[in-house]
């Protein structure tokens, strides 16, 4: 089955600490994206990425770093200067073009302790 | 200045009713519109998308566009409890590949 897996579902980091979350695709989509979603707000835009080994910053970039080494996999690095990282991470990828939906996994929800 | 407003909500409708879901956008050249629907906790899915002035239909959902008053809506025809969920609308902007999402409008359908 084609699709996007975000892994892990939950993950606890402690204050100082960087966390990788994982996303990899099997639909063949060249663009990648990371959204950030606070609780009752919309999604706000990490990274994206429309090829391997290049990406752009989005609206919140700050405290996140990304790779794109693969066209499969994107992940996403929530760095110890990002100072308030609990929310809820949705990846998304999309083929190229502008008139194509783009396609979620089914999240990361990211705690401080 | 944000790039695409949603209506704030939360929206309550009677079980039956139309929900009238509403959508502004500032990038004129934006090509590209989508509706998702998020339940609680889950990620968003897609319900529908509309590049052309004028209405699209698919069952109960009617998606308009007014690409003059940069406006994009979404009706939904005889609500049910099920449709509760947050309704997220989507732009593609017309210069760049990113896809900006508004901040979503809370819909609950009462029964």
């Amino acid at each position: 089955d084609g699709g996007i897996t975000q892994s892990p579902k939950y993950l606890f980091r402690k204050e100082g600490q960087n966390v990788t979350l994982s996303c990899e695709q099997n639909l063949n989509h060249d663009a990648m994206y990371w959204y950030r979603q606070d609780p009752g707000q919309g999604l706000r835009l990490i990274y994206y990425s429309q090829i391997v080994n290049d990406f752009q910053k989005g609206d919140i970039a700050e405290g996140y770093s990304v790779s794109r080494e693969k066209k499969e996999s994107f992940p996403l690095t929530v760095t110890s200067a990002q100072k308030n990282p609990t929310a809820f991470y949705l990846c998304a990828s999309r083929r190229t073009g502008l008139n194509t939906e783009a396609f979620f996994g089914q999240g990361t929800r990211l705690t401080v302790v | 200045q944000k790039e695409v407003e949603q209506n704030s909500g939360p929206l309550s409708v009677p079980e039956g009713a139309i929900a009238s879901l509403n959508c502004t956008y500032s990038d004129r050249g934006s090509q590209s519109f989508f509706w998702y629907r998020q339940y609680s906790g889950k990620s968003p899915e897609l319900i529908m998308f509309i590049y052309s002035n004028g209405d699209k239909e698919d069952g109960r959902f009617t998606a308009q566009l007014n690409k003059a008053s940069q406006y994009v809506s979404l009706l939904i025809r005889d609500s049910q409890p099920s449709d509760s969920a947050t309704y997220l609308c989507a732009v593609s902007p017309g210069s760049a590949r990113q896809l900006t999402f508004g901040s979503g409008t809370q819909l609950t359908v009462l029964p």
